[in-house]
């Protein structure tokens, strides 16, 4: 166990609609990143907040946003959703920002679109 | 540029070794990390090299780390049935905290 946590496991929807998904980073880790995985994709980094800024941007649809809130934790919204956003989204969290921290990743969130 | 490289593939006997081969292409990365990820399952960080040193060991796991050709192997010494899973290399940035992930090696491990 990581230490991250991720709600919900598992998510169904359907085309067009909005979701959030949710990480509560480990205890003391002010830096939470969001990943997507996907078969055609693979793993790809999404977004980074450190004490509630965004820090880094990565390949992220303008139809995905997030926001990470004075308790720490952190929330992925996607909306109009497509068939394409059927993934995997991986959240992980590290003590601070930067390429010398190491990353801890939650279970993840399954996301099927219909 | 940022691309990580792994072959998708490996089947072993148990017991033997494997060694799980990665190349990049960025020499400014820092870290370089193996995670490991079960069916259904999240990702498990199994062991990292600072990109100054060469090797690691930590105990059935051995990082090598080649700069000069920019190429990284994990190896697992006595594989068990249990080490059978997808293992990825990443490389992450000291200037940013993404990680660059290779598409995976899928580890088979035979009785």
């Amino acid at each position: 166990d990581s230490g991250v946590t991720q709600t919900p496991k598992h998510l169904i929807t359907a085309t067009g609609q909005r979701v959030t998904l949710r990480c509560s980073p480990r205890s003391g880790d002010l830096s939470v990143y969001w990943y997507q995985q996907s078969l055609d994709q693979g793993l790809q980094f999404l977004i980074q907040y450190y004490n509630g800024e965004e820090r880094a941007k990565g390949n992220i649809l303008e139809r995905f946003s997030a926001q990470q809130f004075p308790d720490l934790h952190s929330e992925l919204n996607l909306s109009s959703l497509e068939l394409g956003d059927s993934a995997l989204y991986f959240c992980a969290s590290s003590r601070l920002a930067g390429g010398l921290e190491t990353q801890y990743f939650g279970p993840g969130t399954r996301l099927l679109v219909l | 540029g940022e691309d990580v490289e792994q072959s998708l593939f490996l089947s072993v006997r148990e017991g033997d070794s494997s060694v799980i081969n990665c190349t990049y292409t960025d020499s400014s990365s820092t870290y370089l990390y193996w995670y490991k990820q079960e069916p259904g399952a999240g990702l498990q960080l199994l062991t990292y090299i600072f990109s100054n040193m060469d090797m690691k060991q930590d105990q059935r796991l051995t990082v090598l780390l080649n700069k000069k050709d920019k190429h990284l192997s994990l190896r697992i010494a006595d594989t068990q049935t249990g080490d059978s899973a997808i293992y990825f290399c990443a490389e992450a940035y000291n200037q940013g905290g993404k990680l660059i992930f290779g598409q995976g090696t899928e580890l088979s491990v035979k009785p």
